[in-house]
């Protein structure tokens, strides 16, 4: 059973657009959301995270949106750049709006951003 | 944030055989984890890495498959014994530095083929 999921496997926006990624998720326990990028060959890198108390967490070009009641959430990046090509995962934990560090991950969303 | 590394990057192994994976952090971290990502899967969790005693395991994994150790608070390994070619992966090192709530880091993977 998938708990969290990506079910947009790719997304290609142009240069400058606004790029928006989805996550949903299933288990009404996880309270701490977080959205990593990953290129080839290389780990996943952070970019930003949300709780469960929070319906909006903003960090530069990156904005996450969580809607408890439809169990959503949503990555914006605004201006997408050609440099924001990869992997990006949705992931997710539980343990009282924190992260404990055992993360349930989507199956991820490949982004192309096209000069 | 923390620096993480990993020995090796990769390896092709032969089946029945064991590989040790090591993780190097630049910093004490309370928490450490492994994380294996099969190919065309997401990130699925191993185990809790505890410092000076035994690991905790997710549900589908053993310690006599994937034994770990961690002696201090910047050093652990993996080891994915009696290797067959379902063990061919990219095995990650994951750490959060400063306890519940902080940033989640993830090492550069080591990208693992058994033959």
């Amino acid at each position: 059973d998938q708990q969290v999921k990506q079910n947009s496997p790719s997304l290609s926006v142009q240069e400058g657009r606004i790029s928006i990624l989805n996550c949903d998720y299933t288990n009404s326990m996880f309270d701490y959301f977080l959205w990593y990028k990953k290129y080839p060959a290389e780990g996943p890198t952070f970019l930003i995270s949300i709780s469960s108390i929070k319906d909006k967490n903003e960090d530069g070009r990156f904005t996450v949106f969580l809607n408890k009641s439809a169990k959503h959430l949503s990555l914006h990046i605004v201006p997408s750049q050609p440099g924001d090509s990869a992997v990006y995962f949705c992931a997710a934990s539980w343990g009282g709006s924190s992260n404990t560090g055992k993360l349930i991950f989507g199956q991820g969303t490949t982004l192309q951003v096209k000069p | 944030s923390a620096v993480i590394s990993q020995k090796p990057s990769r390896d092709i192994c032969q089946r029945g055989t064991s590989l040790t994976i090591q993780c190097q952090v630049d910093s004490q971290v309370t928490m450490m984890f492994w994380y294996r990502q099969q190919p065309g899967q997401s990130l699925t969790l191993i185990a809790t890495a505890n410092q000076g005693s035994e690991a905790t395991y997710e549900s589908g994994f053993v310690i006599d498959k994937f034994p770990i150790s961690r002696p201090n608070l910047t050093f652990s390994t993996l080891t994915v014994s009696n290797m067959s070619p379902e063990d061919s992966s990219i095995y990650l090192c994951s750490v959060v530095p400063s306890g519940p709530g902080a940033t989640q880091y993830f090492g550069p993977g080591t990208r693992l083929l058994v033959l």
